[in-house]
């Protein structure tokens, strides 16, 4: 069936360090592809997401390209702030008329100043 | 533009009692989602409802789980009985839509079962 796997967390950077967090999916058809951000003591709120091969989502800072050839979506920002300390979840939409999200496990992030 | 509103916040009952969840979706929009969130796993899809009906409730265990969508806007989750395992965060989410639709999620509801 349909699935989403990420990178095992959790994540600890420095302050304006590089991240990655790796996503990949299973999907039948033609996915649409989410990140989700979950700061602490807050509920989940969509971070970036894009519908069709090659589209790139961005939102503050952050870049995912769906990458259909290798059935990735990876999350990457070129320098991170104490502030980005969240969890990540990379998700995807089923096709047809349903659209309900099939999560991954999520990743912590943790930076450091 | 007001968001998901879900109550209570927090919930600690004993192993075999009841309880419910409300939930109140974003004003119009016409498709609601409960997630159930374990800790240290992503959410999962309980049930699906466009306007008032049900549009996927596979993964709901019918057994002791039952939800309803009166009028096409709040709804209720209910569990009854509890189990141990039902400890968990119970988010609810709404999208205008369906299919490749941005869908808002509430603050979930913290579940503890003794």
């Amino acid at each position: 069936g349909d699935s989403v796997t990420q990178m095992e967390g959790p994540v600890t950077l420095s302050e304006e360090a590089f991240l990655t967090i790796n996503c990949t999916y299973t999907a039948t058809g033609y996915p649409s592809l989410f990140w989700y951000v979950q700061y602490p003591g807050e509920g989940l709120q969509l971070l970036l997401k894009a519908t069709k091969a090659d589209d790139k989502g961005s939102n503050k800072g952050f870049e995912a390209t769906y990458r259909k050839e290798t059935t990735s979506f990876h999350l990457e920002k070129g320098s991170v702030q104490v502030s980005d300390s969240a969890v990540y979840f990379c998700a995807l939409s089923v096709g047809g008329s349903q659209g309900n999200l099939i999560f991954g496990k999520g990743t912590k992030l943790s930076v450091k100043p | 533009e007001a968001g998901v509103a879900q109550s209570p916040r927090y919930k600690i009952i004993e192993k075999r009692q009841s309880v419910a969840f409300w939930c109140n979706p974003i004003s119009g929009h016409a498709t609601l989602y409960w997630y159930q969130q374990i800790l240290g796993q992503g959410p999962k899809l309980l049930i699906q409802f466009q306007n008032n009906g049900v549009v996927d409730d596979s993964q709901l265990p019918k057994d002791r789980f039952s939800a309803e969508r009166l009028k096409g806007v709040d709804s209720t989750l209910k569990i009854q009985p509890a189990k141990l395992e039902d400890s968990a965060v119970y988010l609810c989410a709404s999208s205008q839509r369906t299919f490749q639709e941005t869908q808002y999620f509430g603050p979930g509801t913290r579940l503890l079962v003794l």
